[in-house]
């Protein structure tokens, strides 16, 4: 069966660091990936879109990269701030006909002052 | 831009009762809207995929007649927890996308939770 695994522990960083979180899956080939931002009781923020045929996307200070024989995607922000503190949601987008995304359980990130 | 407003965002009511929540789209047309449902610490998991003017597309699990979705226009899109019971109480998120292969943009979510 389809599987997404992202950091299944909380990452701690100190501000001013670089958070790298990863999202890896298997049995799955999909057309994009896409990583969502959400804070408690609220719903998920689109951050950034990577087609597969990409292998790094920027914005701003945030980064992904996606390695498609790897099966993995990774997601860098840099300079960290404690706003920056929240869960962080990878998902596999199947694309055309039928499309939907294939949820990561996320990544709770916390930038300490 | 983007935005996608959801209502209300918080539900509290008897067994038995059901509840209609509501999902705009506020700036743009969405062909495509989702409905999901998300427990604590777990992912969100997809209930169904709604398109304009036609049924909704359900996911294996989730019961048609339990939970109705109307997307009567191309801003609009409603899911009726019908006859809601404690087990249901959850957190229910709507998305929305317009044409093409774009990001889905979510409303804020509805805590429903039932006596």
């Amino acid at each position: 069966s389809q599987k997404i695994e992202q950091n299944s522990e909380a990452l701690n960083i100190q501000e001013g660091k670089t958070a790298t979180l990863t999202c890896n899956y298997t049995n799955y080939s999909p057309a994009y990936l896409q990583w969502y931002r959400q804070d408690p009781g609220r719903g998920p923020v689109f951050l950034l879109l990577i087609r597969e045929n990409e292998k790094e996307k920027r914005k701003e200070r945030l980064k992904v990269t996606f390695d498609t024989t790897l099966k993995q995607s990774l997601f860098h922000i840099t300079a960290s701030q404690p706003a920056d503190s929240a869960t962080y949601l990878c998902a596999l987008d199947t694309a055309g006909n039928n499309r939907k995304l294939i949820w990561g359980l996320g990544t709770s990130l916390a930038v300490n002052p | 831009g983007a935005v996608v407003s959801q209502h209300p965002s918080r539900v509290i009511c008897k067994s038995g009762t059901s509840v209609k929540i509501e999902c705009r789209s506020l700036d743009f047309q969405a062909t495509t809207m989702f409905w999901y449902r998300q427990f604590p610490k777990k992912s969100l998991m997809l209930m169904a995929t709604s398109n304009e003017g036609s049924k909704a597309t359900y996911e294996q699990g989730v019961e048609k007649d339990k939970f109705l979705i109307n997307h009567a226009s191309l801003t609009l899109s409603t899911l009726t927890v019908t006859s809601a019971h404690p087990e249901d109480s959850s957190f229910y998120i709507c998305s929305a996308t317009p044409t093409g292969n774009q990001p889905q943009h979510f409303g804020d979510g509805t805590r429903l939770s039932i006596l």
